[in-house]
């Protein structure tokens, strides 16, 4: 089974700094997907960004950016001129690409709880 | 309008009732799930559902039953309420198994 790690529980970042959220995962695949999903405070889950793990590229979405290291199961966000809104709840998360029962299902780590300072 | 909705957003029960949680998607997805999320925000799946095949993670009590009447519903029934079920419970959906997952808002269950 895929078990996905993130270390840090709690975080916080001045208002326009950059930050960096870990996260670590095991699993036997080779095929697969990587997520980052926001909770803000009304609960509301919104991905951030996803990764396929046979591009090399790291993903980007607007201030939100990737380091994927395949070999170090190693799947970290880094957040650009944080801003107040960012405050939320970020979870990692692991989809297999592979058919077969539960392979589609995500399997989320414990979260890191980011508070953006003004 | 709202892609994934749940209903009800709040629920609060007695140990021992049986309660449904309803939810519908107007994305035209094929697959659908459930989540919970436990007092200390950790997220599990419990079930998914796809072209009527229906997941179950091992984990889960059978007193959980998912229900789709059809392909835009999957509703979530809970018999014998128990103070452990307590959680916030998310439904999702996808096109496809390995389409982006859309959360509804989550339902706070609070079994007292």
């Amino acid at each position: 089974a895929q078990t996905v790690t993130q270390s840090q529980p709690e975080m916080s970042v001045q208002e326009a700094e950059t930050v960096t959220l870990s996260c670590t995962y095991d699993t036997s695949e080779s095929n697969y997907y990587l997520f980052w999903y926001k909770q803000p405070p009304s609960r509301q889950m919104i991905l951030v960004i996803r990764q396929e793990a046979y591009k090399q590229q790291n993903a980007t979405e607007n201030r939100f950016s990737v380091n994927f290291q395949k070999a170090a199961k190693s799947f970290s966000l880094k957040i650009s001129d944080s801003q107040l809104g960012d405050t939320a709840m970020y979870f990692c998360a692991f989809m297999s690409a592979y058919s077969g029962a539960g392979s589609y299902q995500l399997t989320f780590g414990k979260g890191t709880k980011l508070s953006v300072i003004p | 309008d709202t892609a994934v909705s749940q209903t009800p957003k709040y629920l609060v029960t007695q140990m021992g009732n049986d309660k449904s949680i309803k939810c519908e998607q107007n994305l035209g997805h094929d697959t659908m799930y459930w989540y919970k999320q436990d007092s200390k925000k950790f997220l599990k799946i419990m079930f998914s559902y796809n072209n009527k095949e229906l997941i179950i993670n091992e984990t889960v009590p059978n007193r959980f039953s998912p229900k789709s009447p059809d392909k835009a519903h999957l509703n979530l029934h809970i018999n014998s309420l128990e103070l452990g079920d307590s959680a916030v419970y998310f439904c999702a959906s996808s096109q496809g198994t390995l389409g982006e997952q859309y959360f509804g808002p989550g339902t706070r269950l609070t079994v007292t």
